[in-house]
């Protein structure tokens, strides 16, 4: 079975720093896709990012990017210049087969 | 912009009764799902639909909850009898193709159930 791991329950950091947020999987499969997903505290849910695992390249969107190591079944999210409207629960997710399986996410903190 | 719409936002309840929430996807959507978020944890997948067809309902349980989305539009989520356990978020989502998760879900704001 498929399983997320989201090691950092919780992270803070100043505003307009880097931070990085790490995720890893365990599966025997090799075409699946990976997202991580927003959610600001009482507001929706929101996709950040996704990434095809059959791509080489790493997913970039604006001020976030990933790092997939595919061999290493990690899948880390880097956000950069980091504002106080980032501030929010960051889900890992890993999707194969219409199944899709959440981490259980990390809480960052953007401080002013 | 479209939004899915879930009510009510809050619902406190008492061991053992009836409660029910209701979700509106963005209009066009096909598949709907509804996720159990319990404090502190990832989204657990109940139900998913595809149109008015239950696609997966393996982690649905059965005996207390129900699901239907009878004209493929809007969706209900019951649970009867409610029991301590069940106190959690209640999130919906949904995609606009019959494509499943690959493509970004839309997430309602969730409805948070108390069960005392």
């Amino acid at each position: 079975a498929q399983t997320v791991t989201q090691s950092q329950p919780e992270m803070s950091v100043q505003e307009a720093e880097t931070v990085t947020l790490s995720c890893t999987y365990d599966t025997s499969e090799n075409n699946y896709y990976l997202f991580w997903y927003k959610q600001p505290p009482s507001r929706q849910m929101i996709l950040v990012i996704r990434q095809e695992a059959y791509k080489q390249q790493n997913a970039t969107e604006n001020r976030f990017s990933v790092n997939f190591q595919k061999a290493a079944k990690s899948f880390s999210l880097k956000i950069s210049d980091s504002q106080l409207g980032d501030t929010a629960m960051y889900f890992c997710a890993f999707v194969l087969d219409d199944k899709i399986i959440f981490g259980k996410g990390t809480r960052l903190h953007i401080l002013p | 912009e479209a939004e899915v719409a879930q009510s009510p936002r809050y619902k406190i309840t008492e061991k053992s009764q009836a409660v029910a929430f209701w979700c509106d996807p963005i209009s066009g959507h096909a598949t709907l799902y509804w996720y159990r978020q319990i404090l502190g944890q990832g989204p657990e997948l109940l139900v998913q639909f595809q149109d008015e067809s239950v696609v997966d309902d393996s982690q649905l349980p059965k005996d207390r909850f129900s699901a239907e989305r009878l004209k493929g539009v809007d969706s209900t989520l019951k649970i009867q009898p409610a029991e301590l356990g069940d106190s959690a978020m209640y999130l919906c989502a949904s995609t606009p193709v019959n494509r499943g998760p690959y493509n970004e879900q839309f997430f309602g704001p969730g409805t948070r159930l108390t069960v005392l």
